[in-house]
């Protein structure tokens, strides 16, 4: 299976950029296709979708989330951040079969 | 608006089986692969199963074949996961969610405890 690895918490001052890392064990992109995405999730709720193939942003989501990356390394980018991105954050790809998630990031404030 | 809501999760000893649904509306359920995904207590994400549109084609993650089946009513625009053999390690909330193409999942249900216990 791909492993992701995350970093399990990152701090950040409100109205900062907070970049967030998810690292592959191999490879998750085919050609030009990145096939990474993240997920938002709030304590209670479901996971939401903010970015796919690694850099398209969802449907309804801010502009101030933006994705990046290609290979084996992708990152997260919230700027500025906000009250309401308090949250865990989870990579995952469809690369390989079985799809796989990072353990996630919480997001803290400073 | 889609919506995926899940229902059936409980306490269960383990051994014992249990019936997860998913009801699915605000889309044409018969169009779109489904999957389970499920999340353990203070832990991470985790994919259980995917069926294809139709119900011709399942898929499973190794920690669950031969316990585990996913199935599909089209008429009924339900999913379900059928848990056998449960076990203490399948704790968890048990999310429905939809799958595009390209593998990732942009609509997610509300979720479902199902607690595994003596």
């Amino acid at each position: 299976d791909i492993v992701l690895t995350q970093s399990p918490v990152l701090a950040v001052s409100l109205g900062q950029r907070a970049t967030i890392s998810c690292r592959a064990s191999q490879s998750v992109s085919i050609s030009s296709i990145n096939l990474m995405h993240w997920y938002q999730q709030k304590p209670g709720q479901q996971p939401k979708l903010l970015i796919y193939r690694a850099s398209n942003l969802a449907s309804g989501i801010p502009a101030r989330f933006s994705g990046s990356g290609s290979g084996t390394d992708f990152t997260l980018t919230i700027d500025p951040v906000q009250a309401d991105d308090i949250a865990a954050y989870y990579c995952q790809q469809s690369r390989e079969s079985p799809p796989t998630f990072g353990a996630g990031t919480k997001l803290e404030l400073k | 608006e889609v919506q995926l809501v899940e229902s059936g999760g409980g306490l269960v000893q383990p051994g014992r089986s249990l019936k997860l649904s998913c009801a699915a509306s605000g889309f044409t359920f018969s169009n779109y692969g489904m999957a389970w995904v499920r999340q353990a207590p203070t832990k991470g994400l985790e994919w259980v199963a995917t069926i294809s549109y139709d119900g011709s084609s399942t898929y499973y993650r190794d920690s669950v074949k031969g316990r585990f089946t996913i199935s599909r009513d089209n008429a009924k625009s339900t999913l379900y996961l059928q848990m056998d053999s449960l076990r203490s390690e399948d704790t968890a909330t048990y999310y429905c969610a939809h799958p595009r193409e390209l593998g990732y999942f942009d609509y997610w249900g509300q979720g479902v405890m199902v607690t595994v216990s003596s």
